[in-house]
């Protein structure tokens, strides 16, 4: 069955620039979008179709996809920032989500 | 405004059975398609379900079909999630969502209801 990795965690120092990779085979043939969850809170769309950023969403965040690794960058780091992130996919008519990163801005 | 409310969650035995809403407004609801994604205490997300706009599509995870029956009733603004033959790693948070459109994703989120399958 189809499957997307993301490493369980990554460090940023503020105001630098966090990378968080989502991989699945042949990833770039399929559109990916990208959550941020927050402690007790429901998550938020962040990027959907590879590099689309919703209204509302700060520039700082972006996302691409190429081969078999998808990836969610920020820019410019900020404390606020710091969260669970997810990457999300289809596989078929099925949802297929990564296992999460936890983010943190140290 | 956009606003998806859940309720129904609850403790239940192995074995029983539980009946998840999702009351939805701010939006066309008949308009989208809607989903149930779960979460376990500690744990990242999983898709459940999916529901056509006219209820004529459906689709799970392969680890609750069978078991959950998803529905709803666009006369009542309402997604449902019938939950039958309940196991220990049913426990979770459930979120109703939409789907924002074609290939984007969940735009829109329920702040979930919790679900403990416990004797």
């Amino acid at each position: 069955s189809f499957e997307l990795i993301q490493p369980p965690s990554v460090s940023v120092s503020p105001g630098q620039t966090a990378s968080i990779t989502c991989s699945g085979d042949q990833l770039e043939h399929k559109y990916v979008c990208w959550y941020q969850q927050k402690p007790g809170q429901s998550p938020v769309r962040v990027i959907y179709q590879d590099d689309r950023r919703p209204s509302g969403i700060p520039e700082r965040f972006s996302g691409s996809n190429s081969g078999n690794t998808a990836c969610l960058t920020i820019s410019e780091t900020q404390a606020m920032d710091e969260a669970d992130y997810y990457c999300q996919a289809w596989d078929g008519s099925t949802v297929v989500f990564g296992g999460g990163t936890k983010l943190t801005v140290l | 405004e956009v606003q998806l409310v859940e309720s129904g969650g609850g403790l239940v035995q192995p074995g029983g059975s539980l009946r998840l809403s999702c009351t939805a407004s701010g939006f066309t609801f008949s308009n989208y398609w809607m989903n149930w994604v779960r979460q376990a205490p500690g744990k990242g997300l999983e898709w459940v379900a999916n529901i056509k706009q006219d209820g004529s599509e459906k689709d799970y995870v392969d680890s609750v079909k069978g078991r959950f029956t998803i529905s709803r009733d666009n006369a009542k603004n309402s997604l449902y999630l019938q939950m039958n033959s309940l196991r220990a790693e049913d426990t979770a948070v459930y979120f109703c969502a939409t789907l924002g459109g074609v290939w984007s994703g969940f735009d829109y989120w329920g702040q979930g209801t919790l679900v403990t399958v416990s004797s």
